[in-house]
């Protein structure tokens, strides 16, 4: 079956961390995505990436970095954490021009 | 960016019957999804339908698309418990990249 892993489902940091969110899939798909799910506001796209070491902006890219190193593996860095970034951070991947995404079950990340 | 919109966003049915979800889009779209999410889960791709298709059948789920309306609706026939999720509405309005709706929850009570 195949599979989207982030690395944690729940983590807690404080303000001003710098904070890893990591996202591998095993499917060998060129596009990756980050997506932060707010109440109310929906799914919104950070970064996404269209192959290794390309790296595009979202909606909302500020505050966040990103970085994919290898085809499989696309993380999100939060440089330095702030309260407004307690979110559901959710990962994806695709093949270009193919159905459907396949998602990871999510991080939900609290910053304190 | 473009963003689909679901209506209605709560929905409360009893098991066995049927449950239909809108939505609707502002601009041209190569093709719209629908996905589920269990509460606190990821989302899980359930069917896609290409702007050239009308309507599209994947087991109790059947969607439609109107692209003169710039809208979609999404049936799921006979619901079950085991239905009751978020039910997202995306659109692809090139390259791949997806714009979501706020979702919308459906409870289907045993």
């Amino acid at each position: 079956d195949v599979k989207v892993t982030q690395s944690s489902r729940y983590l807690v940091k404080r303000t001003g961390e710098k904070v890893f969110l990591e996202c591998v899939q095993d499917m060998d798909h060129e596009n990756m995505f980050w997506y932060r799910q707010d109440p109310g506001l929906g799914l919104r796209l950070i970064y996404f990436s269209y192959d290794v070491k390309m790296k595009e902006k979202g909606d909302i890219p500020e505050g966040y970095s990103v970085s994919r190193e290898k085809k499989e593996r696309f993380s999100l860095i939060l440089e330095s954490a702030s309260t407004n970034q307690t979110s559901m951070y959710l990962c994806a991947s695709s093949l270009p021009g193919r159905a459907g995404y396949t998602f990871g079950s999510g991080t939900r990340l609290t910053v304190v | 960016s473009q963003q689909g919109e679901e209506d209605p966003q709560a929905l409360s049915i009893q098991e066995g019957e049927n449950a239909t979800m809108n939505c609707s889009y502002k601009t041209s779209i190569n093709n719209l999804q629908w996905y589920r999410q269990n509460s606190g889960r990821g989302l899980v791709h359930l069917i896609l339908i290409r702007s050239n298709e009308r309507e599209k059948h994947s087991g109790r789920l059947r969607v439609t698309l109107d692209t003169s309306k710039k809208s979609s609706s999404l049936l799921i026939t006979a619901s079950r418990a085991a239905d009751t999720a978020s039910y997202f509405c995306a659109t692809d309005y090139g390259n791949n990249r997806l714009a979501f709706g706020k979702g919308n929850q459906v409870v289907v009570i045993p």
